[in-house]
């Protein structure tokens, strides 16, 4: 079964820094596409990052230059690195991976998600 | 960047009901366009990619089309595990982007 798993969401001061994981089992993240999403609450989605199968990135201008999206495939997990951490970015903060594995034209389509993990920016 | 809208932003309806949501892109996104589903307390859900095929296991009473900046969902037969909110999402450039969202409650 194929399982994403997010973890590290906390509440942090502005200016802050936050570390998020997504365990992901079933599958071989390094093979696909894995995107973060982001919704504040009461908001739709919005997304953040993704990173390629073969390690390129990609960013929301919002926070390019403050979060870094990478992955440890020994460890089949992905990551975000989030600094500079403003209240505008207070979110459930999803893992997700493209829907079908590269070169079926499915690379940016969100299935499956995590079930997120709450990134709270607060003094 | 590409903007999408939604419309309506809710809608009140019964059991059986047909139901139609319209979303628009700002400019031309072709087919990539996909819809979730998104019940409280949960992640979205991959209803339909590529403006009209279906995820695997979704029921046949949900369907889309459209192209180039209009899109619509259709719920030919609203059932109680549908009232949810809905949301669009286009997949034609960067930043990917999703619709304010539609929900859909009971009457």
């Amino acid at each position: 079964e194929v399982q994403l798993v997010e973890s590290g969401g906390d509440l942090v001061q502005p200016g802050g820094s936050l570390r998020l994981s997504c365990a992901a089992s079933g599958f071989t993240l390094s093979s696909y596409w894995m995107h973060w999403v982001r919704q504040a609450p009461g908001k739709g989605p919005v997304w953040v990052s993704r990173i390629s199968n073969v390690g390129s990135t990609d960013y929301a201008d919002s926070v390019k230059g403050r979060f870094t999206i990478s992955r440890d495939n020994a460890k089949n997990t992905l990551y975000l690195q989030m600094n500079s951490l403003t209240v505008e970015d207070t979110a459930l903060y999803y893992c997700v991976r493209a829907k079908g594995l590269p070169g079926q034209a499915a690379d940016n389509w969100f299935d499956p998600w995590g079930q997120g993990t709450l990134v709270t920016v607060s003094s | 960047d590409i903007q999408m809208t939604q419309s309506p932003s809710s809608v009140s309806a019964s059991v059986g009901d047909r139901v139609t949501i319209t979303c628009r892109a700002s400019h031309i996104i072709h087919n990539w366009l996909a819809w979730y589903q998104q019940k409280p307390g949960k992640a979205p859900k991959l209803l339909i990619y590529t403006t009209s095929i279906l995820q695997t296991g979704v029921p046949s009473r949900f369907s889309g089309s459209g192209s180039g900046t209009d899109f619509t969902l259709t719920i030919s037969s609203l059932q109680p595990e549908d009232f949810a909110t809905y949301y669009c999402q286009q997949a034609n450039s960067l930043p990917l982007s999703f619709g304010p969202g539609t929900k859909i409650d009971i009457k």
